[in-house]
This record gives C-alpha cells, sequence and structure tokens, in this order.
C-alpha cells in the first residue's frame, strides 16, 4: 500500500525567507509525487510533479522539489517566501499501478509573518 | 482554473439523510476520483470512475455510491449520512500524468 507522511504540521516562516516541506512515501514500485497547495475554503492546486527522470523538479509560483528514492523522500523548497504563499500544502503519492489514485499526507499549514 | 466544476458549494443535511454532489468538467477527462477532505486532514480517496464504470474504491461503505456518464460528468451519492460525513468532498478529473482538482462541496451533517 501507498502511503505518505508530513512531518511537520505547522511551519511558520519569516517573508522573504526560504521554506522547506519534508515529505516521506512508502511504495514499493516506482511512485509518481505531487504536491499540491489549498487556500483556505478552496480546491487543490498542483505546484509541481515527479514521475521519472530529473529528480530536482521545478512547479510554479518558484517552487522546487527533490526526490530522494535513497530517504523516500520528495521535500519541497521555496528560497525566498511571499506572503501570498500561507496555505496548506499536501504531498500525494500515486502510481501507474493503481491506476493513479492518489494518497495524500495530512498536509502542513505554513504560516508567513511580516 | 482547472475548469473543473462542483455543485453545490455548500450543503447543509440532517442525519439519515442522502445528498448528491455533482462535479463536471469543460474538457472531456474520461476519468473522475471522488475523495473526502475531513477539516484538518489530508483527502481520502473514495473512488474512480473511468468510462462510466468503476475503477476502484478506498475504505468507504457502500451507502457512499456513484455514477459518471457519457459526458463524463459525476455525481457521488451518499445514503443514510452520518455525522462524520462533514467534510469538504473534492472531485479530480483526468488520470494518468494530471489530475485537476475541483473546488469541492463542503457539506455538513447535522
Amino acid at each position: 500500500a501507498q502511503s505518505v507522511t508530513q512531518p511537520d504540521i505547522h511551519i511558520t516562516v519569516s517573508e522573504g525567507a526560504s521554506l522547506e516541506l519534508r515529505c516521506n512515501y512508502s511504495y514499493g514500485a516506482t511512485p509518481y509525487l505531487f504536491w499540491y497547495v489549498q487556500s483556505p475554503g478552496q480546491g487543490l492546486q498542483l505546484l509541481l510533479k515527479y514521475f521519472s527522470g530529473d529528480t530536482l523538479v521545478q512547479g510554479i509560483k518558484g517552487f522546487e522539489a527533490e526526490f530522494k528514492r535513497s530517504q523516500s523522500s520528495f521535500n519541497l523548497r521555496k528560497p525566498s517566501v511571499h506572503w501570498s504563499d500561507a496555505a496548506e500544502y499536501f504531498c500525494a503519492v500515486g502510481s501507474r499501478s493503481n491506476d493513479y489514485k492518489l494518497s495524500f499526507g495530512a498536509g502542513t499549514t505554513v504560516t508567513v509573518r511580516a | 482554473e482547472t475548469g473543473v466544476t462542483q455543485s453545490p458549494t455548500h450543503l447543509i443535511k440532517t442525519r439519515g439523510q442522502q445528498v448528491t454532489l455533482r462535479c463536471s468538467s469543460q474538457s472531456g477527462h474520461n476519468t473522475v476520483s471522488w475523495y473526502q477532505q475531513a477539516l484538518g486532514q489530508g483527502p481520502q480517496f473514495i473512488f474512480q470512475y473511468y468510462r462510466e464504470e468503476e475503477n476502484g474504491r478506498g475504505n468507504f461503505p457502500p451507502r457512499f455510491s456513484g455514477l459518471q456518464f457519457p459526458n463524463y460528468s459525476s455525481e457521488l451519492n451518499v445514503n443514510a449520512l452520518e455525522l462524520d460525513d462533514s467534510a469538504l468532498y473534492l472531485c479530480a478529473m483526468g488520470g494518468s500524468y494530471e489530475q485537476y482538482f475541483g473546488p469541492g462541496t463542503r457539506l455538513t451533517v447535522t
């Protein structure tokens, strides 16, 4: 079975500082990995995805993530946070063998202070 | 803007009642998935439909059922509502490489 762990429930970061959100997955085969962002009362917006190839993935809004198979991790990073980045972030794993059904982590809430 | 719409936006029902939630897309995606997101949690997979057939189900009882129509729009039906069914229900269209999520329907069961 596939699963995702996001160890940090809540992170507070100053505007302009860097941000890193952790994600660990469990899956036997090659996973497809995703990061989504959800603003209050909204649906999910895809930030970036990894299927294969280059392990450093660039996404929208200046986000990037690095796939590390040896650590079963897919951490999300942003060099300089903007106040509009305050939201909830979800890591998700899927696979071709599971018809791309997604398993999500519990999420990390990001607060940005001025 | 994903082009996936859901209706209604909000809904309040009483325990024991039945509810139907709807999902549609401007683009013809042949796969639709439904997720339940309880407050403070990540979305949980309910089931997926591919070309009008159920294509996998998560750990949800049979009172959660669905339909996919020839135009690829979809319904989620929940019978005998329970208080724990209160959640945001998300549909996602598209399969393989990317799923496009709708804004969700907020269901409150009292």
